[in-house]
């Protein structure tokens, strides 16, 4: 099945600085890149995704990226926040519906 | 968001007693999951369902089972809970496939 490794664990950043997480995945027909931000003592949601067919996608101070080659994506947040504290899930799914989870970034955002 | 909810939130039980756990959703999505979520594993996948009284195994279905004999109800039953089926365990529900995972508040089960 899929793999999906996520780096780095935790990430601690300065408010206003940016935030990078990246994940590599194994199977490479693997077409559906979702990112869900987790906050403490809550469900993951959905916060950006990616298809295969497109190399990069933007929403406000959020950003993906693709490089189907190299089989690794990357999670950008610009202008960090407080409120962008939270733990971030990468995943990968071949068919949609079937999701491999990365085991997840703690970020920190230093006010 | 969808609306969704999870019963109990929060369970204690031991070794070897059964135990279900339900999740409740009002938006008449299709798909719905159970997924188990642990420290360095991320969320891994256990049952999901595509339709009433169509289900299927995930990546960590041992021990694990589902019904779903209405389009709002997905159940999850451990038959016999052992003490590595601690974990925090969510529902997530989609319209249809190839639509955004919308996840339930979490159910929290510690087996002794």
């Amino acid at each position: 099945g899929e793999n999906v490794e996520q780096h780095p664990s935790t990430l601690s950043v300065q408010e206003g600085d940016s935030a990078v997480i990246k994940c590599t995945y194994s199977d490479s027909a693997s077409n559906y890149f979702p990112w869900y931000k987790q906050e403490l003592g809550k469900g993951p949601q959905l916060i950006i995704d990616i298809r295969s067919n497109v190399g990069e996608k933007k929403d406000q101070r959020i950003a993906v990226t693709l490089n189907k080659t190299a089989k690794h994506f990357s999670l950008h947040i610009t202008e960090t926040q407080p409120e962008d504290s939270a733990v971030y899930f990468c995943a990968a799914s071949i068919d949609d519906y079937k999701l491999s989870f990365g085991a997840g970034t703690t970020v920190t955002v230093r006010a | 968001d969808a609306g969704i909810t999870q019963s109990p939130r929060h369970k204690v039980t031991e070794t070897g007693t059964p135990v279900t756990l339900r999740c409740h959703q009002t938006e008449n999505h299709r798909y719905m999951y159970w997924y188990r979520q642990d420290p360095g594993h991320g969320l891994r996948l256990i049952h999901y369902s595509y339709g009433v009284k169509d289900t299927d195994k995930g990546e960590v279905s041992d021990g694990y089972s589902v019904s779903r004999s209405k389009t709002e109800d997905f159940l999850l039953t451990l038959e016999s809970a052992t003490s590595s089926q601690t974990s925090v365990y969510f529902c997530a529900t989609s319209w249809g496939s190839y639509n955004e995972q919308f996840f339930g508040p979490g159910t929290r089960l510690t087996v002794l």
